[in-house]
């Protein structure tokens, strides 16, 4: 069964930073494209980013709004995703979604696991 | 940069049909993918490439696409089925993806 367990979220400053992690099992972490999605309060969803695995050049995609402030890293050594998030704004508040493919008879859904969310808040 | 567009609330009674429309310039070249999330809780896939269904989603869910326009479709809402629906797809290029704005589904 895959499992993705978000965790790291909390209060943080206007300015200040903070790491998401994403501790995942039940799949093989290491060929996975990761993706993070986040979800403001009472708002729609909206793509952060995504890492490709290894295999694939572990390059990384950015939405507009956190390009040059946010971060994803991965560890497969330990199947941990990451989320470095600096320079955050109060507009970054929201819950943030781990996210991975799945594979349906040979297709490739880029988002068909979800974790259970992790939220940030910025505020002063 | 890119964008997907939904209506932001469809009402309709049990029973009857609920169409969700999300349009995008791209969608003719990249496929459409729908997520529906109730409150609280993780989305959850409904229709995978335009119009294909997961196992474990029911029948009365399918999806559609004619050009820049794809199309979710509830025949014999249930109450059950009162939720946010999302479409997602991904630019021209493949590269970014994108949600659309999200319609939010009553059912009277």
């Amino acid at each position: 069964e895959v499992q993705l367990v978000e965790s790291g979220g909390g209060l943080v400053k206007p300015g200040g930073s903070l790491r998401l992690s994403c501790a995942a099992s039940g799949f093989t972490f290491s060929n996975a494209w990761m993706s993070w999605v986040r979800q403001a309060p009472g708002k729609g969803l909206e793509w952060v980013g995504r890492i490709k695995s290894k295999t694939d050049g572990g390059t990384t995609d950015y939405a507009a709004p956190v390009k040059g402030r946010f971060t994803i890293s991965r560890d497969d050594s330990k199947n941990t995703l990451y989320l470095q998030m600096n320079s955050l704004k109060t507009e970054d508040t929201a819950v943030y979604y781990c996210t991975t493919p799945q594979e349906i008879y040979g297709d490739q859904v880029p988002f068909g696991y979800w974790g259970q969310g992790t939220l940030v808040t910025v505020s002063s | 940069s890119y964008e997907l567009t939904q209506p932001p609330s469809v009402s309709v009674s049990p029973g009857q049909t609920a169409r969700i429309t999300c349009s995008g310039d791209a969608l003719p070249k990249q496929y459409a993918y729908w997520y529906q999330q109730k409150p609280g809780q993780a989305p959850v896939l409904v229709i995978y490439k335009d119009s294909e269904r997961p196992s474990g989603i029911p029948e009365r869910f399918s999806g559609s696409s004619s050009g820049t326009t794809v199309t979710l479709t509830i025949s014999g809402v249930q109450a059950e089925d009162e939720a946010d629906y999302y479409c997602q797809s991904a630019d021209s290029s493949g590269t970014f993806y994108v949600f659309g704005t999200g319609t939010k589904v009553t059912v009277l």
